[in-house]
């Protein structure tokens, strides 16, 4: 079975100012990995995945992620956030053709 | 591009009711899921169905069951409502295998209030 942990409940950054949210997962086979991102009072959305090969995967809005499998890691990244950025961010994983489980979500709150 | 569609954006009922969540997808999807999404835990799967008739447990099935009798439609259905399923809830479908890989599509949640 697969699981995945959030590290951060909240996390606030001033606008301009880089930002990580931390995820991690635990699997005993390969994993697909995801970033999805809600908006306020909007549905998820995709922002990047990693199904295979490079390890650094880019997104949509600026955002990368890198699947690191030694640390069992993806977290994701922006060099400089915008106040549009305020959303909440939860990081999944899914083995091949099988349920995807989500973390609890991360809020990223931008500060002006 | 993709159409998951929830029936109901908001709905109240009482407890002991048993209620019915209906989601719609029209693009063939062999593969659909329900989430529900609280605050502080993020989603948690309840059921999914990989194709018509089938379903699984997801990590929160007790007081749910669900129904697939066609391919395009999964309804979540809550047996006798209680104040503790007072949520909103999430449909989603993908394609099947590596096709499916790709991501989930979501409809726009139901936000169920149970009094």
């Amino acid at each position: 079975a697969q699981s995945v942990t959030q590290l951060d409940s909240q996390v606030p950054v001033f606008e301009e100012a880089p930002v990580e949210l931390r995820c991690n997962y635990s699997s005993s086979v390969s994993v697909y990995l995801f970033w999805y991102v809600q908006y306020p009072n909007q549905g998820l959305q995709l922002l990047l995945k990693y199904l295979s090969g490079s390890t650094l995967v880019k997104g949509i809005n600026g955002f990368e992620a890198e699947f690191n499998k030694s640390q069992t890691s993806f977290h994701l990244r922006k060099p400089s956030v915008h106040i549009s950025d305020t959303a909440e961010y939860f990081c999944a994983v899914s083995a091949w053709a099988d349920k995807i489980i989500f973390g609890k979500g991360t809020r990223l709150h931008i500060l002006p | 591009d993709v159409k998951v569609t929830q029936s109901s954006r908001y709905l109240v009922k009482r407890t002991g009711e048993k209620v019915f969540l209906e989601c719609v997808q029209d693009m063939d999807h062999e593969n659909m899921f329900w989430y529900r999404q609280d605050p502080g835990l993020g989603l948690r799967l309840i059921y999914f169905s990989y194709d018509v008739k089938m379903k699984e447990k997801g990590d929160i099935p007790e007081g749910y069951s669900v129904s697939r009798e066609k391919k395009e439609r999964f309804s979540l259905i809550l047996e006798s409502a209680s104040t503790n399923q007072t949520s909103m809830y999430l449909c989603a479908s993908r394609l099947e295998g590596a096709r499916g890989r790709e991501k989930l599509f979501f409809g726009s949640g139901t936000q169920l209030s149970v009094l």
